[in-house]
Parts: C-alpha cells; sequence; structure tokens
C-alpha cells in the first residue's frame, strides 16, 4: 500500500514569505508527527496529532510555526514570515495509535531553503 | 545540549570490519529506538528495546539497552556497503507519546 507522502519535495522561498508543507499520512493511521531536521543532524519533534484529540503542540519552536489536521487524514505545516534559520527537512510520520508500542512511517520530507 | 548523545558522529570503515555506535544519556527511557535514514528518505525503523539489558538481534546487528535503561549500543559484524546510513537512536520517557532522538551517526562502509 502507499506509505506517507509529502510535497512538495523541495521548497525555496524569500526570507519573510509564508510556506505550507503537506503530509498525507497512511490510510487507517491515527496518529501523525511533524519533525524538523536540521542539515546532518537529528529529528526535532514538533506537533503531534491523535485522532480529535487536542494537538500536543509542545515542540513548536515559534509563534510562526502552525499546523492543522483535518480528521485523519492530510496535514499541513504552516511557517509564516519564514526566516533563514527555518531552513531544514520536514518529515511527517503516521501511526496506527498513540505512543511508540505503534510504528512511526515516516515520509520522504519536504527539503526547505530559505534564501 | 541533547537528551541523547550519539558517538562517533561519523564513522567510516572498510566491507567486513565490524563497528558499535553509542547513545548515551543522563535520563531515563520507558523505551529507545533505533532507526535507520538514507539520503532522501525519512528514517525507517529497525528496533525497539524496552527492558533493561536486553539485547536483539537483527541479522548481522546487535541492539543493547543499558541496565540502567539511559544507554544503547548498536554493533555491526561483518559490516557491508548496504550499511551505510544515518543511524539515530530515540527514546520515550515514561507515560510519553513522543520520540526524543540523538543527533545521528553517520556510517560509511566502503567496498
Amino acid at each position: 500500500g502507499a506509505g506517507v507522502s509529502q510535497s512538495p519535495s523541495n521548497k525555496v522561498t524569500e526570507k519573510g514569505k509564508d510556506v505550507e508543507l503537506r503530509c498525507d499520512p497512511i490510510s487507517g493511521h491515527t496518529a501523525l508527527y511533524w519533525y524538523r531536521q536540521r542539515l546532518g543532524q537529528g529529528l526535532e519533534f514538533l506537533i503531534y496529532f491523535q485522532g480529535n484529540s487536542a494537538p500536543d503542540k509542545s515542540g513548536l519552536p515559534s509563534d510562526r510555526f502552525s499546523a492543522e489536521r483535518t480528521g485523519e487524514s492530510v496535514s499541513t505545516l504552516t511557517i509564516q514570515r519564514t526566516q533563514q534559520e527555518d531552513s531544514a527537512v520536514y518529515l511527517c510520520a503516521s501511526s496506527l495509535g498513540p505512543g511508540w508500542t505503534y510504528e512511526q512511517y515516516f515520509g520522504p520530507g519536504t527539503r526547505l531553503t530559505v534564501t | 545540549t541533547q537528551l541523547l548523545e550519539q558517538s562517533p558522529q561519523f564513522l567510516s570503515i572498510q566491507e567486513g570490519e565490524n563497528l558499535t555506535v553509542y547513545c548515551n544519556s543522563s535520563s531515563v527511557f520507558s523505551s529507545l529506538q533505533w532507526y535507520r535514514q538514507e539520503p532522501g528518505e525519512g528514517p525507517v525503523l529497525l528496533v525497539t528495546v524496552v527492558t533493561g539489558g536486553e539485547v536483539k538481534k537483527l541479522k548481522r546487528l546487535t541492539f543493547q539497552f543499558g541496565d540502567a535503561r539511559k544507554d544503547s549500543s548498536l554493533h555491526i559484524t561483518a559490516a557491508q556497503p548496504g550499511d551505510t546510513g544515518l543511524y539515530l537512536c530515540a527514546g520515550v520517557k515514561a507515560a510519553g507519546n513522543k520520540l526524543t532522538f540523538g543527533g545521528g551517526t553517520r556510517v560509511l562502509v566502503k567496498p
């Protein structure tokens, strides 16, 4: 079956512009995560959605970052007034349920470059 | 400062050699996972360890969780070029849903 897909695969934007990144999780997966990966580094947790519960936004680095998810389907991560330090790969993952007991399946990521 | 420290950051070896990657923390984790990530792709889960002292084997890969559940290691025997990639450890604290990732170890196995 289809895995997690993300679009666009690459995005180059000018400092100060807003960007929207999209994630299509695996069908039936109730949990969805967004992570940021800076060049050559590990993943930083950004936000977590589980079903209809309020999202865990504790990893969002500033109020310029926001994310939405429609039901148990598509999610969008929005970065407003982008800064150069926002340049990174943004990864989305989905899982059948909440917590570590359910394997997270990652998409290929969106590489964001802010010039 | 990362909650999970991985070492070394980079490892280059010849095909057939052995290697060990370490993941250390001052915090206790209820479980620890190891992932491998290849360029342009997302990480793929290799293993989850949950019990202190646990050892799991996956073909030529051996994973160990420390007795105190603060550290872990990944050992690869007779490495092959296909083992090349970024190895990431990730831990979950008790009653938590979020994974905390280490900084990664980049492994290059030369033919």
